[in-house]
């Protein structure tokens, strides 16, 4: 079983949809939570960034982390075709030396496509 | 402007050949990555470094080599005793232990097909 699962799509949605992107994980010392966007042969780049349990709200794009039930998702609202890329989940503990900064766990990444 | 380079951005390698994909940063920071990308399998942790002339094998180092004498540059060296090797490679940096999310930067990429 992979640390990180992320249902890989794709997903095609008309633009205006709301889009609800998931990832499950298995690791209980995760901590940190985010979500990178992968515009086609480009590198991904970071969405959303979320620290342990909670929600957090950028314009469109709203990120939960459910830590109990081990569940993270994206959801995006007002989906624009310009949203379509693939969207990884990543996320990372923390242990006490503090050597695990930056060695994030991914998803395997969604293809979303908004079409007009 | 700040970021990370790498290069060439497309590479073609005759079975049994090494090849090395350079990735150059002008962020200051002090950790640099190396990941694999394939079709529905994610990123997958090749080699990273946390400080210069210091390197450790990630997840899938088999068949790979590394070298960090500067803190700007962090060279992948694809070998032939990659099974593999064709692939889009990223390379990323992060302000490691300074940084409190862990947040990488990516390049660009590099994809190497082996003909």
């Amino acid at each position: 079983q992979k640390e990180v699962e992320q249902d890989p799509g794709p997903l095609s949605v008309p633009e205006g949809a709301i889009v609800s992107l998931n990832c499950t994980y298995s690791n209980s010392a995760f901590q940190y939570f985010m979500w990178y966007r992968q515009y086609s042969r480009k590198g991904p780049e970071l969405l959303m960034y979320t620290y342990s349990s909670g929600n957090k709200e950028d314009g469109r794009f709203t990120a939960q982390v459910d830590k109990s039930s081990k569940y993270i998702s994206l959801f995006i609202r007002d989906s624009q075709p310009s949203d379509s890329a693939t969207y990884l989940c990543a996320m990372s503990d923390r242990n006490a030396g503090g050597t695990s900064y930056g060695k994030l766990t991914f998803g395997q990444g969604t293809i979303l496509t908004v079409h007009p | 402007d700040g970021g990370i380079t790498q290069s060439p951005k497309y590479l073609f390698r005759k079975e049994g050949q090494n090849v090395t994909l350079s990735c150059e940063q002008n962020l200051n920071h002090d950790a640099m990555y190396w990941y694999r990308q394939d079709p529905g399998q994610g990123l997958r942790l090749i080699y990273y470094s946390q400080i210069v002339n210091d390197f450790q094998k990630g997840d899938i180092a088999e068949g790979y080599s590394v070298s960090r004498e500067k803190k700007e540059s962090f060279p992948l060296t694809v070998t032939s005793a990659q099974k593999n090797p064709t692939a889009f490679y990223l390379c990323a940096s992060s302000a490691g232990l300074a940084a409190s999310t862990g947040e990488l930067f990516f390049g660009e990429g590099s994809r190497l097909t082996v003909l």
